[in-house]
């Protein structure tokens, strides 16, 4: 079965340092995994995905994540947050369900970020 | 500008009443979907939609039904059967023709409440 864990439902950084949002997941086969933003009342904006290659994979915003394939881990990073940064962040694993016979993406259940100025 | 475009963007329900959300989107991506948001809960798939004139139920089809004559308009009902239909409920649709993995694009989202 695929599922994704995001172990912080909040996490919060101070401007200026570093941010890390943590993801694992679990799927069968090969994963195909996603990060999202979702600012309030708004709907999901997507940041970036890893498919195949690099493991460090950069997206939009200077975020970046780094798969790490013997953990089963999708951490998303950027190297200094922004208080505009301050978000709900949904990671995805794209992976197929028996039930409904089609790959759909699979969400785990949010970390909001503040970062504290 | 090409996007998604969900409404109305707040919504109310009185007991016994079917309500529709509407999404459309121009972006001519084959693909569409429902999702439901609870807090603390991420999200959760209703129906999804690979191709016009087809749909396919989700994990948490009950209480709702949809259509997709058109393309560009996949309709979501919350029927009378749906409980607990107050949340934040999400469209999204998808490039099928590039590759397998394309992001979804989603909008603004439809926020239902329970009179």
């Amino acid at each position: 079965a695929q599922s994704v864990a995001q172990p912080e439902d909040q996490v919060n950084v101070a401007e200026g340092n570093p941010l890390t949002v943590k993801c694992t997941y679990s799927v069968s086969g090969n994963p195909y995994l996603f990060w999202y933003v979702q600012y309030p009342n708004r709907g999901l904006q997507f940041l970036l995905k890893y498919i195949t290659g690099d493991n460090l994979v950069k997206g939009s915003y200077g975020f970046e994540a780094e798969f790490n394939k013997s953990q089963t881990s999708f951490h998303l990073k950027k190297p200094s947050a922004l208080v505009s940064d301050s978000a709900l962040y949904f990671c995805a694993v794209r992976g197929f369900a028996a039930r409904t016979g089609a790959n759909n993406l699979f969400f785990g259940t949010g970390t909001r970020l503040t970062v504290i100025p | 500008d090409g996007g998604i475009t969900q409404s109305p963007k707040y919504l109310f329900r009185k007991e016994g009443q079917n309500v529709t959300l509407s999404c459309e989107q121009n972006l001519n991506h084959d693909a569409m979907y429902w999702y439901r948001q609870d807090p603390g809960q991420g999200l959760r798939l209703i129906y999804y939609s690979q191709i016009v004139n087809d749909f396919q139920k989700g994990d948490i089809a009950e209480g709702y039904s949809v259509s997709r004559e058109k393309k560009e308009s996949f309709p979501l009902t919350v029927t009378s059967a749906q409980k607990n239909p107050t949340a934040f409920y999400l469209c999204a649709s998808r490039d099928t023709g590039r590759d397998g993995n394309q992001p979804q694009h989603f909008g603004d989202g439809t926020r239902l409440s329970i009179l």
